[in-house]
């Protein structure tokens, strides 16, 4: 069943350490996927996106790898820094159409200086 | 540019009273959402539209209803409010691009229902 409250996975690291967020997306048709970051109190911003044609992708900072093989994708943010800490979701269109997005429930970054 | 504008900010109801809130954006959008996020939880999708005078259902539609009468707003109303749909709400647009349909989001209304 559906979970209540705060279940967000969680992610302590050090500044200057590198994160691994991962997502398990769910339909195997979807061909785009993106990531945002969302700080308290705002809207999600946008950070990287890849396309289903590609495995990697790269950033200012961030990666992005997509693993179509076993469903999944992960964001890799280089040399943390206290701004970074946020709220990750990684999106994917899904149900066939090109301009819907699903969310996952994101998860919750803290960089401890 | 100001991207994607929402108002109100914040807003409390009480159970039974209506309101809407408010989109506008300045992109020339195609593409217009409303997500709603609730604590701890993702984005769901209550309502999209793909044009002027076209609106869709999204994952969460009931209680919801949307007009499309410009491309630039994109307001959502309650009808009668209730305390589940206490939630922030995000209005979105996106350009429709295939294989880059990248959503620009608000800042977020916040509405409490008592």
């Amino acid at each position: 069943g559906e979970s209540v409250g705060l279940h967000l996975p969680t992610l302590s690291v050090q500044e200057g350490d590198n994160s691994i967020i991962n997502c398990a997306y769910s339909n195997s048709a979807s061909d785009y996927f993106i990531w945002y970051k969302q700080e308290s109190g705002k809207g999600p911003q946008f950070i990287i996106d890849i396309r289903s044609n590609m495995d990697k992708r790269q950033g200012q900072r961030v990666t992005v790898l997509l693993n179509k093989t076993v469903k999944h994708l992960s964001l890799q943010i280089a040399a943390t820094q206290p701004g970074d800490s946020a709220v990750y979701f990684c999106a994917e269109n899904s149900g066939g159409s090109n301009y819907k997005l699903t969310f996952g429930k994101g998860t919750l970054l803290t960089v401890n200086p | 540019n100001a991207g994607v504008t929402q108002t109100p900010k914040f807003r409390i109801l009480k159970i039974g009273q209506s309101m809407t809130l408010q989109c506008t954006q300045d992109m020339n959008h195609n593409y217009m959402y409303w997500y709603r996020q609730d604590p701890g939880m993702g984005l769901k999708l209550i309502y999209y539209s793909v044009g002027a005078g076209i609106t869709d259902k999204g994952e969460v539609p009931n209680g919801y209803n949307v007009s499309r009468s410009t491309t630039e707003d994109f307001p959502l109303r309650l009808e009668l409010a209730a305390p589940s749909q206490t939630s922030v709400y995000f209005c979105a647009s996106s350009s429709g691009t295939p294989g880059a349909n990248v959503l620009t989001f608000g800042a977020g209304s916040r509405l409490t229902v008592l």
